[in-house]
């Protein structure tokens, strides 16, 4: 069964980089029509897609974050990763890495999410 | 950008309500739409893709319709595992956007 793990740093000072990598076990990351995405959530907010990366590092970003935001993938270790440079007490959030299906269009299958804190 | 506009955002109903949610879309998506159901301190659940197929595992008293700008979420007879926020999501052309949520409450 799918599962994707996304362990956090918890607490990053403003200004500077937030890292994240979310680890795929149970199906292969080079499968044909997987997509793997980062969404955030603040708290009490809806959520936010932040990117999503294809297993050839094709890579899609919401418009509002791409100056900020690095997607990357190491299909050798199955693993795909966020930085979001330069952040803010509003980059506080639940980050998630969900999987999407291209067949669906839609994320099928969502890590449990971590809670980044920003703040000095 | 393609913006998402729930409504309502807060629901009230009561166990056994036919329940109906809306999200429009600020430009056409065909039927590009996902609904989500989220309880506190958990992961979005997918229940419905491409705005009316249902996920596997999902009961059948939900159900989605729409194309193009105007989509509904229906939960048929609510149930009290039912009582969460729900989120419609485009995802087209590689970009997505959530609406904003509508939770339903105990009536």
């Amino acid at each position: 069964q799918l599962q994707l793990q996304e362990p956090g740093p918890g607490l990053v000072k403003p200004s500077e980089t937030l890292s994240l990598t979310c680890t795929v076990s149970g199906d292969a990351i080079s499968t044909s029509g997987y997509y793997w995405g980062w969404i955030r959530q603040p708290p009490g907010k809806a959520p936010e897609w932040i990117g999503s990366i294809y297993h050839s590092g094709s890579t899609y970003y919401n418009p509002s974050l791409k100056s900020r935001v690095t997607i990357s993938i190491d299909t050798s270790k199955s693993q795909f990763s966020l930085k979001l440079s330069s952040v803010t007490a509003a980059d506080t959030a639940v980050y998630y890495c969900p999987r999407l299906l291209a067949t669906k269009r839609a994320f099928d299958h969502w890590g449990r999410g971590t809670l980044v804190t920003v703040s000095s | 950008d393609i913006q998402m506009t729930q409504s309502p955002s807060t629901l009230s109903a009561s166990v056994g309500d036919r329940v109906t949610i809306t999200c429009r879309a600020s430009q056409s998506i065909s039927t590009s739409l996902a609904w989500f159901q989220q309880k506190p301190g958990k992961a979005p659940n997918l229940l419905i893709y491409k705005a009316s197929s249902l996920e596997s595992g999902v009961p059948s008293r939900f159900s989605g319709s729409g194309s193009g700008t105007e989509f509904t979420l229906t939960i048929s007879s609510l149930q009290p595992d039912d009582f969460a926020t729900y989120y419609c999501q485009q995802y087209n052309s590689y970009s997505g956007t959530f609406g904003q949520g509508t939770t339903v409450e105990v009536k």
